[in-house]
């Protein structure tokens, strides 16, 4: 997990409630991917930036939104818009190019009820 | 079906037994990465095989890609318990807009008995 920060480590919400979960890298990569992975499942790709103040939607963007004001941080917001929030989610970055691996924090398990 | 397919979704054997499990994708790629998962928490870079790339070795680990048949597999030799983890393949696809990005399979769950 070197590197990469995510906090918290657990978060709980109620319904209804926009929560923003934190990343952060000290590893001078342009590139950086926010994960929601559900038990027993893979990852999926949610939302990912190669530059600051650009990003891309992945694969299941509805009902989050991120943004990306520094090559730093990769802020990731659950808003009440997203159905079923209660996940494990993992904040990755990379060089940029896709030729490269991806280094991943240690992951927000949020639960809302 | 996604693009990176593990199959078995689950592999248990015991310590000193290899362990192989494969992987399968459907679009043409650039490279292929294996990750490692440990309960709860992020995923580990294992090994990178690029699409002209046919074995790769790192340790006890042996990678292949087939890029006819579309598939990889992982090796892992003389197994541990602490490989006890979840093993997912990547691939990043030719595609000029995927960017930099990659796809994830389901991954295989390997449990090393002691």
């Amino acid at each position: 997990d070197g590197g990469i920060t995510q906090s918290p480590k657990y978060l709980f919400r109620k319904e209804g409630q926009n929560v923003t979960l934190s990343c952060e890298q000290n590893l001078n990569h342009d590139a950086m991917y926010w994960y929601r992975q559900d038990p027993g499942q893979g990852l999926r790709l949610i939302y990912y930036s190669q530059i600051v103040n650009d990003f891309q939607k992945g694969d299941i963007a509805e009902g989050y939104s991120v943004s990306r004001e520094k090559k730093e941080s990769f802020p990731l917001t659950v808003t009440s818009a997203q159905k079923n929030p209660t996940a494990f989610y993992l904040c990755a970055s990379s060089l940029l190019g896709g030729t490269y691996e991806q280094y991943f924090g240690p992951g927000t398990r949020l639960t809302v009820t | 079906s996604q693009q990176g397919e593990e199959d078995p979704q689950a592999l248990s054997i015991q310590e000193g037994e290899n362990a192989t499990m494969n992987c399968s994708y459907k679009t043409s790629i650039n490279n292929l990465q294996w990750y490692r998962q440990n309960s709860g928490r992020g995923l580990v870079h294992l090994i990178l095989i690029r699409s002209n790339e046919r074995e790769k070795h790192s340790g006890r680990l042996r990678v292949t890609l087939d890029t006819s048949k579309k598939s990889s597999s992982l090796l892992i030799t003389a197994s541990r318990a602490a490989d006890t983890a979840s093993y997912f393949c990547a691939t990043k696809q030719c595609k000029e807009t995927s960017g930099s990005r990659l796809t994830f399979g389901e991954g295989t769950q390997l449990t090393v008995n002691p």
